[in-house]
């Protein structure tokens, strides 16, 4: 198994919150992803990053923001969430030349 | 975005029998990808494809990259039960870009009888 960690893996929040969900990888790849997963709708592509402080919006960015200090680490950010952010996150990661992504775990957000 | 029409949507199957689901799409893949996910976990790859025509094999599962490039299809024989789950497909249209853009059908949901 890839060696990909979501933190936290359950979270429930009120409405107008902040939430960051952390993603963390010991692969040492460059390209990390985040998706979400909705019934009906399968994947969606919300943000993603080729490189340490490089990122850019995939097709569901709105409402979301993200950050890449390090390799090993992306963070999701909804900055004041909404109860249409009730989804289940997976994390994703690529290597340079490499198609093939590999998932987190997850991590099952509920916004009340 | 790219749409990709995975079908069926679900199946529900003997222990024993052999399955087929396939994925198409309205513009041309350079690389189709199949995922299985178990309920709580995250996606798993298990057939990566590159060339059309190509025909690839995992244990029972076999794809297959479509000649025309726009659709793939996978096969699992003799089905099990730790075969239920969802059955993702997912394509890049892309191949030439840095960066990898997957998009994703919506899934085949399998559940397989004793």
């Amino acid at each position: 198994d890839a060696g990909i960690t979501q933190s936290p893996r359950h979270k429930v929040t009120e409405t107008g919150t902040p939430v960051t969900l952390r993603c963390h990888q010991t692969e040492n790849h460059r390209y990390m992803y985040w998706y979400r997963q909705d019934p009906g709708h399968g994947l969606r592509l919300i943000h993603y990053s080729y490189g340490v402080k490089d990122t850019d919006k995939g097709e569901v960015s709105d409402g979301y923001s993200v950050s890449r200090s390090k390799t090993e680490d992306f963070l999701l950010t909804l900055e004041s969430a909404t109860s249409s952010q009730t989804s289940v996150y997976f994390c994703a990661i690529s290597a340079v030349g490499v198609y093939e992504q590999y998932f987190g775990p997850g991590t099952r957000l509920t916004v009340t | 975005g790219q749409q990709l029409n995975q079908s069926p949507q679900s199946m529900f199957i003997q222990e024993g029998e052999d399955v087929s689901m396939n994925c198409t799409s309205s513009s041309i893949f350079n690389t189709w990808l199949w995922y299985k996910q178990d309920p709580g976990e995250g996606p798993v790859l298990l057939i990566a494809l590159y060339k059309a025509g190509e025909l690839t094999s995992n244990g029972r599962l076999t794809a297959q990259f479509g000649i025309t490039r726009k659709d793939s299809f996978l096969n699992i024989s003799a089905s099990i039960p730790s075969d239920v789950g969802i059955y993702f497909c997912a394509g890049l249209a892309d191949r030439g870009s840095t960066l990898g853009r997957l998009y994703f059908g919506r899934g085949t949901q399998l559940t397989v009888w004793p």
